[in-house]
């Protein structure tokens, strides 16, 4: 099932403002990651947030993390049509004692940005 | 970074017929992930294929309905068997490329399936 709720589901702007989105989770985490997917296609990485952090900045992106409340967001700053595209938290559990991650989704927000 | 491609990129089958999934990676891997994204839908994930052992599948997928195969450590196949619209989704592949230290995993451009 999907552990990630994402807020809100369709974010629709003007080129050169910001855009939040907004992720909450629902158990302990390794670390969560934002995967953007263009059109229905591959996703790609954007930033990962480890859950010892608070903050991070990647160029126009700014993530957060507030494990008491199991939440996160990502900041969009000066957006760009170009940005148009699906955004999805991803939380990573290591299960089982294993080193490797699985990735749980959220339920991913349609930000369109407009010229 | 890992550049991974999939064949097909798409394809229209008809009901009860059966589709094979390759994922090609350009590095080495150990892990291998496969998931479906239903229309309008977030990603879940199928199973994990580590090379040389059987696929780990995730609750509510099974063997029979979605076999894997993980010959070597930069190849998978994903096969949807048997199948029903209800299966009309896109499947992609991703990897962990050796040395991620936080588990980003890079992904396939995906297939999209339609199953008429």
């Amino acid at each position: 099932s999907q552990q990630g709720e994402e807020d809100p589901q369709a974010l629709s702007i003007q080129e050169g403002e910001n855009a939040t989105m907004n992720c909450s989770y629902k158990t302990s985490i390794n670390n969560l990651q934002w995967y953007r997917q263009n059109s229905g296609r591959g996703l790609v990485h954007l930033i990962l947030i480890r859950s010892n952090e608070r903050e991070k900045h990647s160029g126009r992106l700014r993530v957060t993390l507030d494990t008491s409340k199991k939440s996160s967001s990502l900041l969009i700053t000066a957006s760009r049509a170009a940005d148009t595209a699906s955004y999805f938290c991803a939380t990573v559990h290591h299960a089982g004692g294993t080193s490797y991650g699985k990735l749980t989704f959220g339920q991913g927000t349609i930000l369109t940005v407009h010229p | 970074s890992a550049v991974i491609s999939q064949k097909p990129s798409r394809d229209i089958c008809q009901r009860g017929t059966s589709l094979t999934i390759q994922c090609q990676v350009d590095s080495q891997v150990t892990m291998m992930f496969w998931y479906r994204q239903q229309p309008g839908q977030s990603l879940t994930l199928i199973a994990t294929a580590n090379q040389g052992s059987e696929a780990t599948y995730e609750s509510g997928f099974v063997i029979d309905k979605f076999p894997i195969s993980r010959p070597n450590l930069t190849f998978s196949t994903l096969t949807v068997s048997n199948m029903s619209p209800e299966d009309s989704s896109i499947y992609l592949c991703s990897v962990e490329p050796r040395g991620m230290t936080y588990n980003e995993q890079f992904f396939g451009p995906g297939t999209r399936l339609t199953v008429l």
